[in-house]
């Protein structure tokens, strides 16, 4: 059982190029995550979608945007990276607050740098 | 004033000691309680999971919520190397779908 797979796992960009992180999870869940975790400053939610076909802004959502595909993929998009966005990402699922699903279960990151 | 608040250690201590690890909150609202895991290079796990306040054990691990002082512990007995991880505790309101995290405190134990 896979759970939360995330592509890739080390990305390194130049300042003003894009990119798309990848997540997807087979554990048939609702909600679905993207945080950022840099030193000093824990896990920050930045976007998060509720439920198929519905996205929100988290705490730090600037500079990125999000996709839910369809229930297992949501993906995260960097349209200019900036060296400010060098972090590591995690992407999370859980059964969503409906359904009485509270744990979230985390992919094993992205490391990105922005040079 | 961040709405959960976690000292980030480094935290050092010897095998077999007992760990105690606490995060506060300003935020009466919050229902749900949290700790998790975090090895290095890797993403969180769930540990334990608490709802309300009360205790909550499973093996060597102790999670205790006390709302009226807006505090909550995780206690390890025994502690063991392979306890050596950074716990992050993390909470959230009845109705809400986001988790608010502490800042995470890096434990180590030593043979």
């Amino acid at each position: 059982n896979a759970g939360v797979t995330q592509t890739p796992k080390f990305q390194v960009l130049k300042t003003g190029q894009s990119m798309t992180l990848q997540c997807a999870q087979d554990m048939n869940h609702n909600s679905m995550y993207w945080y950022r975790q840099d030193p000093g400053m824990g896990l920050r939610l930045i976007y998060y979608s509720a439920s198929e076909g519905t996205t929100d802004k988290g705490e730090v959502p600037n500079g990125y945007n999000v996709s839910r595909l369809n229930k297992r993929e949501f993906s995260l998009r960097l349209e200019s990276a900036a060296p400010s966005q060098t972090s590591v990402y995690f992407c999370a699922s859980s059964a969503g607050q409906g359904a009485g699903g509270t744990e979230a279960f985390f992919g094993q990151g992205t490391r990105l740098t922005v040079v | 004033q961040k709405e959960v608040e976690q000292d980030p250690g480094p935290l050092s201590v010897p095998e077999g000691a007992i760990v105690s690890l606490n995060c506060t909150y300003s935020n009466s609202a919050f229902q749900y309680f949290m700790w998790y895991r975090q090895y290095s290079r890797k993403g969180p796990e769930l540990l334990m999971y608490t709802y309300s306040s009360g205790n909550k054990e499973d093996g060597r691990f102790t999670a205790q919520v006390d709302k009226s002082s807006k505090y909550i512990s995780l206690f390890i007995r025994d502690s063991q190397p392979s306890d050596s991880a950074t716990y992050l505790c993390a909470m959230r309101n009845q109705g809400a779908q986001k988790l608010v995290f502490g800042q995470g405190t890096r434990l180590t134990i030593n043979p």
